[in-house]
């Protein structure tokens, strides 16, 4: 089974510049959730998604929004790109509506100049 | 709210050496779940454990336990008999019920084994 698939790895992006960030579960999944990283602010979560629905939103500014496709893929995109945005961006997928095991992609790093 | 606290920042200890990583958490759910995340260098999120809020065994697999005791809310983490290859950072998490897979992540803990 192919895990969590993230593309692309790495982004370079100008301050103002708007960015699409792609996600596609493990075969089956149904849940995807986003995660920013960054050596300040650790791991904060950003949207939960569960069959085309967001069910959780973390506390990020309107600038990032998110959404799910009927095959479970995601996308989340950050418009107007702020130097702060610059961060490890990771994805991760569950198979149910519970918070089972969630399993992670290698993220997307952006790096915003 | 809910709240994760690693308190240890880094640790470093030499090759076979057991390490405990410390976990304590907060929420007002009685309905929760906590995770273990190991993250190497290549910077992906590995699943080591999942608990739930009504399961307080131990549990040990290989080399890794874990102790949860809802007590002390705490979820912590040992490594017996260190290698290198356990070099990372570990990650707890929490989930409350009803959040689904919005995980709520301590800081981390580095952890360094040298030969």
């Amino acid at each position: 089974k192919a895990g969590v698939t993230q593309t692309p790895r790495y982004l370079i992006k100008t301050r103002g510049q708007q960015v699409t960030l792609s996600c596609s579960p493990i075969s089956g999944h149904r849940s995807v959730s986003w995660y920013q990283q960054t050596p300040g602010q650790g791991l904060q979560f950003l949207f939960e998604y569960f069959s085309e629905t967001q069910r959780n939103k973390g506390n990020f500014p309107g600038r990032f929004s998110g959404r799910q496709f009927s095959n479970s893929r995601s996308e989340m995109n950050v418009s107007t790109l702020e130097l702060g945005d610059s961060a490890l961006y990771l994805c991760a997928s569950g198979e149910g509506p519970w918070a089972t095991e969630a399993f992670f992609g290698q993220g997307t790093r952006l790096t915003v100049v | 709210a809910q709240k994760v606290t690693q308190a240890q920042t880094e640790i470093s200890v030499v090759e076979k050496e057991d390490v405990t990583l410390d976990c304590v958490y907060e929420t007002r759910d009685t309905t929760y779940y906590l995770f273990w995340y190991k993250q190497p260098p290549s910077g992906e999120l590995v699943f080591l454990i999942r608990r739930n809020s009504f399961d307080e065994q131990n549990e040990i697999s290989g080399r890794y336990s874990w102790n949860f005791q809802k007590s002390t809310s705490s979820f912590n983490f040992t490594i017996t008999a260190s290698q290198v290859v356990d070099s990372a950072v570990y990650f707890c998490a929490l989930s409350e019920a009803g959040s689904g897979y919005a995980l709520n992540f301590g800081k981390g803990t580095s952890l360094l084994v040298t030969p």
